[in-house]
């Protein structure tokens, strides 16, 4: 248990349908992150939060949009989605320290989305 | 823009065999350096970090690493490997002392077998 908590674990979609993905974190920290994880290929960073702010939007298409009410939560909203999106989602959170320096990241159990 | 390569993508291993895995980063500034683990369904969890000091860093579970800055590298090693480090393993790396983005590896699937 990392402290980082995310639903669903699993999400199946069709391509017209809309959906979210919930990330938490109880360890106190500032910054969040979105990952997208796929088969044979680095870790994508999609976005970052840090302090409630959006702070890097890695190029990602405007299908996924994500919202960060608090420090605590971290949502990733889906509409029309395509088959190649279908990869495991992960949430990660890490402590920022003094200068807005990113410490090491926490990281949740992923949503594994399929995209029919 | 900073870049990790991890060379070996799949690597099996007899229990009690000696590990090492390669990871080489492109960057010319001082970095922190990371060895995720992750688990057959399970989240990312952190074996070791380095950010300064002595350049051989031991984490959980007997691993470590060592970090080498003229040859940009940061290879996971751990003398004798057990079934239960069978997982995949992710080097990364951020420039250290500024806000920008951790980068990854691809990642080394790695299978022990009994």
């Amino acid at each position: 248990e990392t402290g980082v908590t995310q639903t669903p674990r699993h999400l199946v979609m069709g391509m017209t349908n809309k959906k979210s993905l919930k990330c938490e974190q109880h360890l106190g920290h500032n910054a969040m992150y979105w990952y997208k994880q796929s088969a044979k290929k680095p870790l994508e960073l999609m976005f970052v939060y840090n302090f409630k702010e959006q702070t890097e939007n890695n190029s990602v298409p405007s299908r996924f949009s994500p919202e960060c009410p608090n420090s605590s939560h971290l949502f990733l909203h889906l509409h029309t989605l395509q088959p190649e999106d279908s990869a495991l989602y992960l949430c990660a959170s890490s402590p920022i320290e003094r200068g807005g320096v990113y410490n090491e990241q926490f990281f949740g159990p992923g949503t594994r989305l399929t995209v029919l | 823009a900073q870049s990790v390569s991890q060379h070996n993508h799949h690597v099996i291993l007899s229990e009690a065999a000696s590990l090492e895995l390669g990871c080489n980063y492109s960057y010319g500034g001082t970095v922190n350096l990371f060895w995720y683990v992750q688990y057959p369904g399970q989240h990312l969890q952190l074996l070791l970090k380095y950010f300064s000091g002595d350049p051989l860093v031991k984490g959980i579970k007997g691993f470590e690493a060592e970090f080498i800055k003229s040859k940009f590298s940061f290879n996971l090693r751990k003398p004798s490997v057990q079934w239960s480090d069978t997982a995949e393993y992710f080097c990364a790396v951020i420039s250290a002392g500024t806000a920008s983005k951790l980068t990854f590896g691809t990642g080394t699937r790695l299978q022990v077998t009994l």
